[in-house]
């Protein structure tokens, strides 16, 4: 099976930045999603990295390292409304598009 | 366009009720996907459609019943359910290319919160 590591949980205060970081250990990985959650809603699409760097969209960054197997999603100028669980995903080659998720990190957002 | 709809938002049965759960997507997207969430964890995947045809069944149990009537529909059908299985269902989809199926576009409808009494 598939080993997704990703913290319970992260406190930050409105403004800041935040750093999700993402641990995983598969065999034929193809590439990794980021998705944000609120609570009783569905996920919502964030970022997709299949090559190693950094990309960035607004105030949500996202880095992968294939050869260590390991991302990150950066979240800068933090905002009330960004307190939700952002979810780790990897894709695998040939996997007719299933996605191992990990268990989630619930970023919470102090005034 | 990037949504999937889902209905009903809601649905409450009993564990002796037929219901169904619908997705729709007009994306173009040939793949569609069932996901179950229970609260406080991630989507666990239960199945797969590429052109309309079952891909993958992760050992769902039969009283669920997927069905893909056409290529912008996703059915699931619900029959004898358990209290357990009350969770949130989240249909997804992503373009297929080639015959390979593009996960960097799989996108998630908002989910049928569904409560077996």
């Amino acid at each position: 099976g598939q080993n997704i590591d990703q913290p319970t949980e992260m406190t930050a205060t409105e403004g800041a930045i935040v750093q999700i970081n993402c641990t995983y250990q598969t065999s034929g990985f193809n590439g990794l999603f980021w998705y944000q959650q609120h609570a009783g809603e569905a996920p919502t699409f964030l970022s997709y990295n299949v090559l190693d760097g950094l990309e960035e969209k607004g105030r949500f960054s996202s880095f992968l390292s294939r050869s260590k197997g390991y991302s990150y999603l950066l979240l800068k100028e933090l905002q009330m409304k960004d307190s939700a669980s952002y979810l780790c995903a990897v894709s695998l080659v040939d996997s007719w598009g299933k996605l191992q998720f990990g268990a989630g990190t619930q970023v919470v957002v102090t005034p | 366009d990037t949504e999937v709809t889902q209905t009903p938002k809601h649905l409450v049965m009993g564990m002796t009720n037929k219901k169904s759960l619908k997705c729709e997507q007009h994306m173009g997207h040939r793949a569609m996907y069932w996901y179950k969430q229970k609260a406080k964890k991630p989507p666990e995947l239960m199945f797969v459609y590429s052109y309309e045809k079952l891909s993958i069944n992760e050992s769902v149990p039969s009283r669920f019943s997927p069905e893909c009537p056409n290529s912008s529909l996703l059915n699931l059908h619900l029959h004898a359910l358990q209290p357990e299985d009350s969770a949130l269902y989240l249909c997804a989809s992503s373009q297929v290319v080639g015959g390979r199926i593009h996960t960097d576009t799989q996108y998630f409808g908002p989910g049928t919160r569904l409560t077996v009494l």
